[in-house]
């Protein structure tokens, strides 16, 4: 059973180019999570998304940043025109639903994004 | 706003050593408190707390809830250079809301 599933494991880009990052969930997972990590700090979240609808995107800066999480194929974490302040680990993490209990996230490897 | 506030926000420690790791939290209708161990790639799930006072062990780690002082510990004994992490503390309310985690305690452990 493959884990939750990143790609690409590094991104680098100039500033103003755009990043795209990929996640698939665990099978079996419909409800999928994006934080973003900074040196010594903790994960912030970003937005989560459960299959062709946005839950919760209040941790998400309203500019440049969007995320889908479609039918078919992985979630999507865009950013456009960046900056070199997105300089970060972003993390995908997904969960199988369960009512009214937390879930255990489970985490991909990270993306790590470099903008020059 | 919902917050996680870890301690001590490093620490080393020689192998052998017994460390306590402290988390405190603020989240509104909470139900339930998770720490994971973050090496070098994904964090990954140590333990789910729901219930205060019943501690949840696993091999040399451990864990209790005080949802009266609003805060977890995470006990590691005889520690190995193998536990060296950043160890994240995360708070939960219903469902699948998101966690608010902490910033995390990096543990080193020398030889």
């Amino acid at each position: 059973n493959a884990g939750v599933m990143q790609n690409p494991r590094h991104l680098v880009r100039r500033r103003g180019q755009e990043a795209r990052l990929r996640c698939s969930p665990m099978k079996g997972h419909s409800h999928v999570y994006w934080y973003r990590q900074l040196p010594e700090e903790g994960l912030k979240f970003m937005v989560y998304l459960q299959k062709e609808n946005i839950i919760d995107e209040s941790g998400m800066p309203k500019e440049r940043f969007s995320a889908e999480f479609p039918k078919e194929g992985p979630s999507i974490l865009r950013i456009q025109q960046v900056v070199r302040g997105d300089s970060a680990a972003y993390f995908c993490a997904s969960s199988p639903y369960t009512g009214t209990e937390n879930s255990p996230l489970h985490f991909g490897n990270g993306t790590r994004l470099t903008v020059t | 706003e919902d917050k996680v506030v870890q301690s001590p926000l490093s620490l080393v420690v020689h192998e052998g050593d017994t460390v306590t790791l402290n988390c405190s939290y603020e989240v509104t209708n909470f139900r339930s408190l998770l720490w994971y161990k973050q090496e070098k790639k994904a964090p990954t799930f140590l333990f789910m707390l729901t219930s205060s006072g019943i501690e949840k062990k696993s091999g040399r780690l451990s864990s209790i809830l005080d949802k009266k002082e609003l805060s977890s510990i995470l006990n590691i004994t005889a520690t190995q250079t193998g536990d060296s992490a950043i160890y994240l503390c995360a708070g939960g309310n219903s469902g699948n809301t998101p966690l608010v985690f902490g910033k995390g305690t990096r543990l080193s452990v020398i030889a």
